[in-house]
């Protein structure tokens, strides 16, 4: 079965910098890669999504990127802000999680 | 529009007492439904997924089970609680059909076994 890996498991940036993670899937024909939100003690929100017609999706401060060869996707967030602190987590097909990343934004 | 329940949203039960926790979704028809388990600080692990009613799909064995008695509800059930079942429990739907789309979540169930 399909099995995703998330990487890094915390992650902490500056104020203003950017802030990259990245996820690696096993099976060739996912074909949808979403990134979810969450924030403390909340529920998971989708923020963007990626179907693999595209290498590149972006949604102001937030991009996504796929590599269907290398099977590798990633989450590019620029000029982070404090509400950007949460944990994120992305998934292949629709129901297969990463194990997240915990992303500090520090003031 | 579409909207998830889930309850209750904190339940606290001793080793070996039976569980079950409810969810319903409005304002859509035919949902494939999914239930999560996170436990803290952990990631979302599938514990099953529903196309249709009656249909229940397993990802992990467990002592927990599920049952899909209407198109819109799904009931996460055990009958013996263990320490390990505690965690954050989250009902999701997304649209049926086919395509893959966005996983819409429940506010979840705060599970503590003591």
């Amino acid at each position: 079965g399909e099995n995703v890996e998330q990487h890094p498991s915390t992650l902490s940036v500056q104020e203003g910098d950017s802030a990259v993670i990245k996820c690696t899937y096993s099976d060739s024909a996912s074909n949808y890669f979403p990134w979810y939100k969450q924030e403390l003690g909340k529920r998971p929100q989708l923020i963007i999504d990626i179907r693999s017609n595209v290498g590149e999706k972006k949604d102001q401060r937030i991009a996504v990127t796929l590599n269907k060869t290398a099977k590798h996707f990633s989450l590019h967030i620029t000029e982070t802000q404090p509400e950007d602190s949460a944990v994120y987590f992305c998934a292949a097909t629709v129901d297969i999680f990463g194990t997240g990343t915990r992303l500090k934004v520090l003031a | 529009s579409q909207t998830i329940h889930q309850w209750p949203a904190t339940l606290v039960q001793p080793v070996g007492s039976p569980l079950s926790l409810e969810c319903t979704v409005e304002g859509t028809s035919n949902p494939n439904l999914y239930w999560y388990r996170q436990a803290a600080g952990r990631g979302l692990q599938l514990l099953f997924y529903s196309v249709g009613i009656g249909q229940i799909s397993s990802e992990v064995p467990q002592n927990l089970s599920a049952s899909r008695p209407q198109d819109r509800q799904f009931i996460l059930s055990s009958k013996k609680l263990l320490l390990s079942d505690s965690g954050f429990y989250l009902c999701a739907w997304c649209l049926g059909g086919g395509s893959y789309n966005e996983q819409f979540f429940g506010p979840g169930t705060r599970l503590t076994v003591l």
